[in-house]
């Protein structure tokens, strides 16, 4: 069973920072591009970024570039998301979310972790 | 970057009937287009890939159609545990981007 686990969210100030974390099991993770998505509350999805199956290659959304830093470890089947400067506007559910080998879209999703940047 | 927009926003319906709701892409897209389903306080759910394919386990009540720029999600009979904000997603290129979503309502 494909298993899609977030954590690291909580409470932080603006212009502070955080790391979340994918942890993941049941399909090999190195062979798949891992991508975050992030939800404001009561608004739709937002992509985040994305990384490659080496990691060498990222992507990001332009609200994030230079803010963020997306990276993987592949002996431990495990994304990460570091959040630097953060702002209020970031504060979402931030979920990661599993692409297949050979398509952008997204077939398995974890549960998602909260951030709030807020004084 | 390329704008998704869905309609309509919100989509009031009786149990049984036959739904369906849109998704106009900016640019075309060919047919690289996925739908999700979100219930409320819970992960978004793949139902539907490459415009019309159906994810494994998903309900064959659900079905996509379109290419290029226009696109439709249909539920045949619309079940209670169909309540859900439905959003469409192209992954032609990044930026990859949803719709605004279509919230489904039980009438």
């Amino acid at each position: 069973e494909v298993q899609l686990v977030e954590s690291g969210g909580g409470l932080v100030q603006p212009g502070g920072s955080l790391r979340l974390s994918c942890t993941t099991s049941g399909f090999t993770f190195s062979t798949h591009v891992m991508t975050w998505v992030r939800q404001a509350p009561g608004e739709g999805l937002e992509w985040v970024s994305s990384v490659s199956t080496g990691g060498g290659s990222t992507n990001y959304a332009d609200p994030v570039k230079g803010r963020f830093t997306i990276s993987r470890d592949n002996s431990k089947n495990t994304m990460y998301l570091q959040m630097n400067s953060l702002r209020a506007e970031d504060t979402a559910v931030y979920y990661c979310a599993k692409q297949p080998p050979t398509d952008l879209y997204f077939d398995y999703w974890g549960q998602g972790t909260l951030v709030t940047v807020s004084s | 970057d390329i704008q998704m927009t869905q309609s309509p926003s919100t989509l009031s319906a009786s149990v049984g009937d036959r739904v369906t709701f849109t998704c106009r892409a900016s640019q075309r897209i060919s047919l690289w287009l996925a739908w999700y389903q979100q219930k409320p306080g819970k992960a978004p759910k793949l139902l539907i890939y490459r415009a019309s394919t159906l994810q494994s386990e998903v309900p064959s009540r659900f079905s996509g159609s379109g290419s290029g720029t226009e696109f439709t999600l249909t539920i045949s009979s619309l079940q209670p545990d169909d309540i859900a904000t439905y959003y469409c997603q192209q992954y032609t290129s990044h930026p990859l981007t949803f719709g605004q979503g279509t919230k489904v309502e039980i009438k």
